[in-house]
């Protein structure tokens, strides 16, 4: 089925653990990025990124690293998780930053 | 940064009134997003703007580039349209609009 793919859909870590949110698409869009969703404060952008090898910071980047190795794939890597960042994370993708976007069903993580 | 103000927050209705979502935002943008979000999380795309009007079904959307305004109607609502809907003026996103239909 086309559209954006995230994995996993819950997880649990312990503070400075590190790890690897997947997001995949496969509508060949050029456009990908990441968010958190915290209640109160709305979808912040994370990273993004505008094609492969091309990535760039958004209002809350830190502690947060991303790469864009292919058109389909555009991990985000916790380095050392703290519980601040306990969120809902949330991928998506579109043709250009300028287009519909396609949202993946989100990450749920919990750092204690 | 783009600052977004969304109006109002928090909105309760009877099924089949008209609704009306605000938008305002400080920096000039080439689009402008309307997504809603359901109660599961599911994120949807509703509309793309960059100048003008655009329908779909009873989802009416409209921006005003000069006045960094846009507005969202629901005609006839539903309690199907229960979700919290977000406006995002560029790469930045208001905290939404939690909209509750009655029936």
């Amino acid at each position: 089925n086309a559209g954006v793919t995230q994995t996993p859909k819950f997880q649990v870590l312990k503070t400075g653990q590190s790890m690897t949110l997947q997001c995949a698409q496969d509508m060949n869009h050029e456009y990908m990025s990441w968010y958190r969703q915290d209640p109160g404060m709305g979808l912040r952008l994370i990273h993004y990124s505008v094609g492969a090898g091309i990535t760039d910071q958004g209002e809350v980047p830190n502690g947060y690293n991303v790469s864009r190795s292919t058109t389909e794939d555009f991990p985000l890597r916790l380095l050392s998780a703290a519980p601040s960042q306990t969120s809902v994370y949330f991928c998506a993708s579109s043709p250009t930053g300028a287009y519909g976007y396609t949202f993946g069903s989100g990450t749920r993580l919990t750092v204690v | 940064k783009n600052e977004v103000e969304q109006s109002p927050q928090n909105l309760t209705a009877q099924e089949g009134e008209f609704i009306t979502i605000n938008c305002s935002y400080s920096v000039g943008i080439s689009a402008l997003h309307w997504l809603q979000q359901h109660p599961g999380g599911g994120i949807v795309s509703l509309f793309m703007l960059s100048s003008g009007k655009k329908k779909h079904g009873r989802l009416i959307a409209t921006i005003n580039i000069q006045e960094k305004h846009s507005s969202l109607h629901i005609t006839a609502s539903h309690p199907r349209d229960s979700a919290v809907y977000i406006c995002a003026p560029g790469l930045t996103f208001g905290k939404g609009t939690h909209l509750i239909i009655q029936p």
